[in-house]
């Protein structure tokens, strides 16, 4: 079955330190990949995206994420965490092709927490 | 560029009730909409796909009935909650998609319902 998992509900890094947040994805062709930032309350924001090209994506405050085919991954990668990088983070993907209606399709949510 | 606001971002309301809450694009035209429903600490959920000047295309599980949406202009959806119960307070979001990012969401900040 087609589905984004992230295998991650809760990662705890401290403040300077890095920081990978996993996703995988199932599907039959590679998917549109997406991150986006939830702070509490909020609506989502959209930290970076992999539609095709090189496989190392750049974004925004910092972020970036790596497309690995062979993993069926797009981890999302910090070199240096800042306090107010806590927040929830979720991978989203869209099929490329099939009946889905190009629908974003989430995954659960990885909960970040920094230490000061 | 690539705004969407929702209104109200929160909204208190007797049980029995219908609340409306509006999605907006701000400067784009939106041909598609969506609305996803968040309960807390949880991934959204895809409720209804609407494309301008349609009927809206719900998700399994979502009753059509209790969840009006109406999709009148490339700017604008609306999703009324009708006969409101407490079992539908929740985080309602919106995302719109249109013009040359057909394969992007632009997601809305969020409306918090609660239901007394």
């Amino acid at each position: 079955a087609q589905s984004v998992t992230q295998p991650d509900i809760h990662i705890t890094v401290s403040e300077g330190a890095s920081l990978e947040l996993r996703c995988n994805y199932s599907y039959g062709a590679t998917p549109y990949l997406f991150w986006y930032v939830q702070s509490p309350g909020q609506g989502l924001q959209l930290l970076l995206k992999y539609f095709s090209g090189d496989t190392l994506v750049q974004g925004i405050k910092g972020f970036e994420a790596e497309f690995k085919r062979s993993q069926s991954s797009f981890n999302l990668r910090k070199p240096s965490v800042h306090w107010s990088d806590a927040a929830e983070y979720f991978c989203a993907v869209v099929p490329i092709s099939g009946g889905g209606g190009n629908k974003l399709t989430f995954g659960t949510g990885t909960q970040l927490k920094v230490e000061l | 560029g690539a705004v969407v606001s929702q209104h109200p971002s929160w909204v208190i309301c007797k049980s029995g009730t219908s609340v409306k809450i509006e999605c907006r694009s701000l400067d784009f035209q939106a041909t598609t909409m969506f609305w996803y429903r968040q309960f807390p600490k949880q991934s959204l959920m895809l409720m209804a796909t609407s494309n301008e000047g349609s009927k809206a295309t719900y998700e399994q599980g979502v009753e059509k009935d209790k969840f009006l949406i109406n999709h009148a202009s490339l700017t604008l959806s609306t999703l009324t909650v009708t006969s409101a119960h407490p079992e539908d307070s929740s985080f309602y979001i919106c995302s719109a998609r249109g013009g040359a990012n057909y394969n992007e969401q632009f997601f809305g900040p969020g409306t918090r319902l609660t239901v007394l």
